[in-house]
């Protein structure tokens, strides 16, 4: 199975300040068609996980353009630019592109 | 709007079986696959399977190959997991999703005598 290390564990971050998470592969997710099926999600708490980027880059509908994803073959990033008290929670990386699909351990992203 | 509803909170006795639903609207699930995903107390998320609900093709994570049952019925648009042999370490909360975008609101499974 492909591991997905998320770095680091815990983020402590103040509001408006920016924030970045890191996602390392234990091979390639790049596909057979070329598209790299790199995911990320936010389980704020107490709900469901919720998708805000899909293939490495692409933002889902309603996710505000402070979050941006960046990377290719086996090393991915995830970056807030200014963190609001909205995005609270734990994020987590996900590869679709090998079966089974595996998430990273999550990273808990905490107001300071 | 896409919505999935899945059915309450489970409470199932070791050895038993339980069976979860999660009901589509807004979207049908013909066009699409339908993922679930597990939470164990405190812990991360853990992909378990999708099924294909046009075809009924399954694939599931090698651990969950003979845990879990993946069904669909496109006629009333709802997709079905089935957990047997029920141990304590199944206790989780269980997510059906469609495209990993749009997520259910989780049931817990409890397992307990």
């Amino acid at each position: 199975d492909v591991v997905m290390t998320q770095t680091p564990v815990s983020l402590s971050v103040a509001i408006g300040q920016p924030a970045s998470i890191s996602c390392k592969s234990s091979q390639s997710l790049v596909g057979t068609s070329g598209k790299t099926y790199l995911n990320w999600l936010l389980q704020r708490p107490g709900q469901s996980p919720k998708r805000l980027i899909y293939l490495v880059s692409k933002l889902d509908s309603g996710i505000p353009d402070r979050f941006s994803g960046s990377g290719s073959e086996t090393d991915f990033t995830l970056k807030i630019s200014r963190v609001e008290a909205d995005d609270l929670g734990v994020y987590y990386c996900l590869q679709g592109t090998h079966f089974p699909y595996t998430f990273g351990a999550g990273t808990k992203l905490e107001l300071k | 709007e896409v919505q999935l509803q899945q059915s309450g909170a489970e409470l199932g006795k070791p050895g038993t079986s339980v069976k979860l639903s999660c009901k589509v609207s807004g979207y049908n699930i013909r066009n699409t696959y339908m993922h679930w995903v597990n939470q164990r107390p405190g812990k991360g998320l853990e992909w378990i399977g999708r099924i294909d609900p046009a075809n009924g093709n399954t694939i599931y994570a090698e651990k969950f190959k003979s845990k879990a049952t993946l069904t669909a019925d496109t006629s009333s648009n709802t997709a079905y997991m089935q957990l047997s042999q029920l141990k304590s370490d199944d206790t989780a909360i269980y997510f059906c999703a469609i495209w990993l975008s749009y997520w259910g609101q989780g049931v817990m499974v409890t397992v307990s005598s």
